[in-house]
């Protein structure tokens, strides 16, 4: 069945520093990919998604770029700041309707 | 517009209390969730809704209860809760059929004592 794999945590960086999250998946056809976004005390929010191969997601300075040829779809961000501190999820949203899988999350810190 | 609104922000209640959790988003989408996530744990999905009819069960307990009043609205009724269902209740919606995107709410904040 359709999976997604996310890089494990805790992941502590010093400001301005590079950030990659990596996320694989597992599944049928062309899922669409997202990153999500959890502030501490608060609901997911949609960081970033891509709905076919090659596409990049892009918002606030962080990028993912759906890679079908290694099943795909890593999180970076050039200069990460000290309010991008949350839990990132991978997520896939494939061919059984209204269905999603998350990674099991990432928890940045980002320290100044 | 991409909100999805929920209500209580937090609850308390004892394990033979019935309170509801209440939901809304006026984007038009006809897919509702409701999801459980404990801490620094992902979401696990409970239940879906589609065009207003329970589609998805996810095997969960009798003490949880959904309910789609309309298209804008989702419950979820809550009795006789254990202390292990205290978690953040999150709410999302989204258009109809595959790799749709889903919007989240803020999520409830349950605390069964």
């Amino acid at each position: 069945g359709d999976s997604v794999t996310q890089m494990e945590g805790p992941v502590t960086l010093s400001e301005e520093a590079f950030l990659t999250i990596n996320c694989t998946y597992t599944a049928t056809g062309y899922p669409s990919l997202f990153w999500y976004v959890q502030y501490p005390g608060e609901g997911l929010q949609l960081l970033l998604k891509a709905t076919k191969a090659d596409d990049k997601g892009s918002n606030k300075g962080f990028e993912a770029t759906y890679r079908k040829e290694t099943t795909s779809f890593h999180l970076e961000k050039g200069s990460v700041q000290v309010s991008d501190s949350a839990v990132y999820f991978c997520a896939l949203s494939g061919r059984t309707g209204n269905q999603f899988y998350f990674g099991t999350g990432t928890s940045l810190t980002v320290i100044p | 517009d991409t909100e999805v609104t929920q209500t209580p922000k937090h609850l308390v209640m004892g394990m033979t209390n019935k309170k509801s959790l209440k939901c809304e988003q006026h984007m038009g989408h006809r897919a509702m969730y409701w999801y459980k996530q404990k801490a620094k744990k992902p979401p696990e999905l409970m239940f879906v809704y589609s065009y207003e009819k329970l589609s998805i069960n996810e095997s969960v307990p009798s003490r949880f209860s959904p309910e789609c009043p309309n298209s804008s609205l989702l419950n979820l009724h809550l009795h006789a809760l254990q202390p292990e269902d205290s978690a953040l209740y999150l709410c999302a919606s989204s258009q109809e059929g595959f790799q749709e995107t889903q919007y989240f709410g803020p999520g409830t904040r349950l605390l069964v004592l």
